[in-house]
């Protein structure tokens, strides 16, 4: 089975950074995603790995080891929009197709 | 363009009911997956289906069951309801089953009573 835990809730400040992390235990582990989930909307995609090493998109970065089964989103220069739930979803091969396994994700406070 | 596009958008039904579920992925995307999300958790995994087969299964009772038409649009179905299947469903497209990056819809919001 796969299993994933990241912390249940950050609160931070405006303009500082955050890291939010992940670690999991998956079989057949592809890769590791970041999705971001506003309250009352749809999970948006962030940032995929599936190599070693950081991932930078904008404010967002994306690290992961596999070796650990640990990964991390760094979310920089927050701000109040910033303030959402994020996920860490495992991507899993098993027999000829792929799951998505999300972890049960951690709530963002972003102060003024 | 449009992008994934879920109905209906909120529904109640009675415990004992059947419900179905849609789902129009974005145009050319191939790969549809459904999920449940319950308030305060992550969505968990039901299924996925490439090119009409099914290609992933979560751990969900035999009562939900789904298929993909040949224009790749999805149905989710469900079998007599119980309480707990109220939750968020929603419904997550990608160009190919290899892709990693998903789009979701917004939801179907489902209410059993």
């Amino acid at each position: 089975g796969q299993s994933l835990e990241q912390p249940s809730e950050v609160t931070a400040v405006e303009g500082a950074i955050v890291q939010i992390n992940c670690t999991y235990q998956t079989s057949g582990f592809y890769g590791l995603s970041w999705y971001q989930q506003h309250d009352g909307g749809a999970p948006t995609f962030l940032s995929y790995n599936a190599l070693d090493g950081l991932e930078e998109t904008g404010r967002f970065s994306s690290f992961l080891s596999r070796s650990d089964s640990y990964g991390y989103l760094l979310l920089q220069e927050l701000q109040m929009k910033d303030s959402a739930s994020y996920f860490c979803a495992v991507r899993d091969q098993e027999g000829g197709g792929f799951k998505t396994i999300f972890g049960a994700g951690t709530r963002l406070f972003v102060k003024a | 363009d449009a992008g994934v596009t879920q109905s209906p958008t909120h529904l109640i039904k009675t415990r004992g009911q059947h419900v179905t579920l849609r789902c129009s992925p974005i145009s050319g995307h191939k790969s549809v997956s459904w999920y449940q999300q319950v308030l305060g958790q992550g969505p968990q995994f039901i299924f996925q289906y490439y090119e009409k087969e099914e290609r992933g299964r979560g751990n969900f009772p035999d009562r939900f069951s789904a298929r993909q038409f040949p224009n790749y649009s999805s149905e989710l179905n469900v079998n007599a309801l119980l309480l707990g299947d109220s939750a968020l469903y929603l419904c997550a497209s990608s160009l190919e089953l290899a892709n990693y990056g998903y789009t979701f819809g917004s939801g179907t919001r489902l209410t059993v009573v």
